[in-house]
């Protein structure tokens, strides 16, 4: 089984100052990962995404990612953030399961609150 | 421009009332998904569709139907026989290769009156 851990579900930063959002996942086979972004009352859209190759990925938004294997994490990260960044951040891994089907998991979600 | 058209935005529903939630994808996306969305317990699969005329049980399927009858469209009915169906309910379409990730409809915000 596989499962994902956002280790925090509200995080305050102010304008222009850099963000991180922690994730952590767990899958006995090789993996998939994304962050998506939710507005309020919106669908989710994909931010990035780590298939293979390098493991920083840089997505939309100016934000992005470093898969990590040994520690099992797929942090997200921007450096300067700004007021319309202000909304909540899934991380997602997609594995294979026993069914031979590409299951996928999101964390539940991590809140990014701006302040001016 | 391509894209997934959920319907309608927002949705009431008395206790006891079968109520359908469209989903129209013009991506050619095989595969469809819905997901439910609960505060504190970000998104969980109810139901899948690979192909046409074949969709399989996701891990909250209880209380839901669907059918597939085409590529375009994946329609989730929320029976009577789901408790507490108060919720946001996320339609997604991927090709069959996870490589591209989710495109998301904008959403169904189901609330029981």
């Amino acid at each position: 089984a596989q499962s994902v851990t956002q280790l925090d579900s509200q995080v305050p930063v102010f304008e222009e100052a850099p963000v991180e959002l922690r994730c952590n996942y767990s899958s006995s086979v090789s993996v998939y990962l994304f962050w998506y972004v939710q507005y309020p009352n919106q669908g989710l859209q994909l931010l990035l995404k780590y298939l293979s190759g390098s493991t920083l990925v840089k997505g939309i938004n100016g934000f992005e990612a470093e898969f990590n294997k040994s520690q099992t994490s797929f942090h997200l990260r921007k450096p300067s953030v700004h007021i319309s960044d202000t909304a909540e951040y899934f991380c997602a891994v997609s594995a294979m399961n026993s069914g031979g089907y590409q299951k996928v998991t999101f964390g539940i979600g991590t809140k990014l609150q701006v302040i001016p | 421009d391509g894209g997934i058209t959920q319907s309608p935005k927002y949705l009431f529903r008395k206790e006891g009332q079968n109520v359908t939630l469209s989903c129209e994808q013009n991506l050619n996306h095989d595969a469809m998904y819905w997901y439910r969305q609960d505060p504190g317990q970000g998104l969980r699969l109810i139901y899948y569709s690979q192909i046409v005329n074949d969709f399989q049980k996701g891990d909250i399927a209880e209380g839901y139907s669907v059918s597939r009858e085409k590529k375009e469209s994946f329609p989730l009915t929320v029976t009577s026989a789901q408790k507490n169906p108060t919720a946001f309910y996320l339609c997604a379409s991927r090709v069959q290769s996870p490589l591209g990730g989710y495109t998301f409809g904008s959403g169904t915000r189901l609330t029981v009156v």
